[in-house]
């Protein structure tokens, strides 16, 4: 599985936005650009997917670099609740086995009030 | 809304009990995953099963097997529980990649202690 590389941490105040950053230089053409996040005391929760296009859904946005070897989670106004950590995981769909998730260290994100 | 319940949300085991942690969802999804999360490991694959019967050993199936009988039920079983396997476990389940299985479905864990 090509692997992903997120800050261990960051801050941010509520009402502002956040941009969670992911490298994967050694991403394939096939791969998917799936964020998930987990709450305290929480499963996770799928969050975003992509890939190659910048998408939008209620909970964000996932901006993907042109050639693909970088991501950025966007959330547009944090709030208290968005506190969590959150994981970039890459899935090749195509492949067998593609439906288990390979979860990395992800990115702690703390909201200030 | 997807529902994935796990049996138990804190459980105490002493060490060489036969342990079953339990989980079902109710969107009819054929696939179901069992993980297990320690602190600085992050989530690890035990095991899935992508149908009725079929069983895969995920990264670390050692001293883990399941069952899954229906499916809505996939059972995690500690056939011998060792204090190593005192970990937060949980479940997940989604549909087969054949019908656009993007989401994973995470129930709420069990937090196993072994004593």
């Amino acid at each position: 599985d090509a692997k992903t590389t997120q800050p261990n941490s960051m801050e941010s105040n509520e009402e502002e936005p956040v941009h969670l950053p992911c490298n994967h230089s050694t991403i394939s053409g096939t791969d998917y650009i799936h964020w998930y996040r987990q709450l305290p005391s929480q499963g996770p929760e799928y969050v975003i997917h992509g890939l190659t296009s910048n998408v939008n859904n209620r909970m964000a946005s996932l901006a993907i670099a042109e050639d693909r070897k970088s991501s950025t989670l966007i959330l547009h106004r944090a709030t208290l609740r968005d506190a969590a950590v959150y994981y970039c995981i890459l899935r090749d769909l195509t492949q067998g086995g593609s439906e288990k998730l390979v979860f990395g260290k992800g990115t702690k994100l703390t909201v200030n009030p | 809304d997807v529902k994935v319940t796990q049996s138990s949300r804190y459980l105490v085991k002493r060490t060489g009990e036969k342990v079953f942690l339990e989980c079902v969802q109710d969107m009819d999804h054929e696939n179901m995953f069992w993980y297990r999360q320690d602190p600085g490991l992050g989530l690890r694959l035990i095991y899935f099963s992508y149908d009725v019967k079929m069983k895969e050993k995920g990264d670390i199936p050692e001293g883990y097997s399941v069952s899954r009988e229906k499916k809505e039920r996939f059972s995690l079983i500690l056939e011998s529980a060792s204090t190593n396997q005192t970990s937060m476990y949980l479940c997940a389940s989604s549909l087969a990649a054949a019908r656009s299985s993007y989401e994973q479905y995470f129930g709420p864990g069990t937090r196993l202690t072994v004593t």
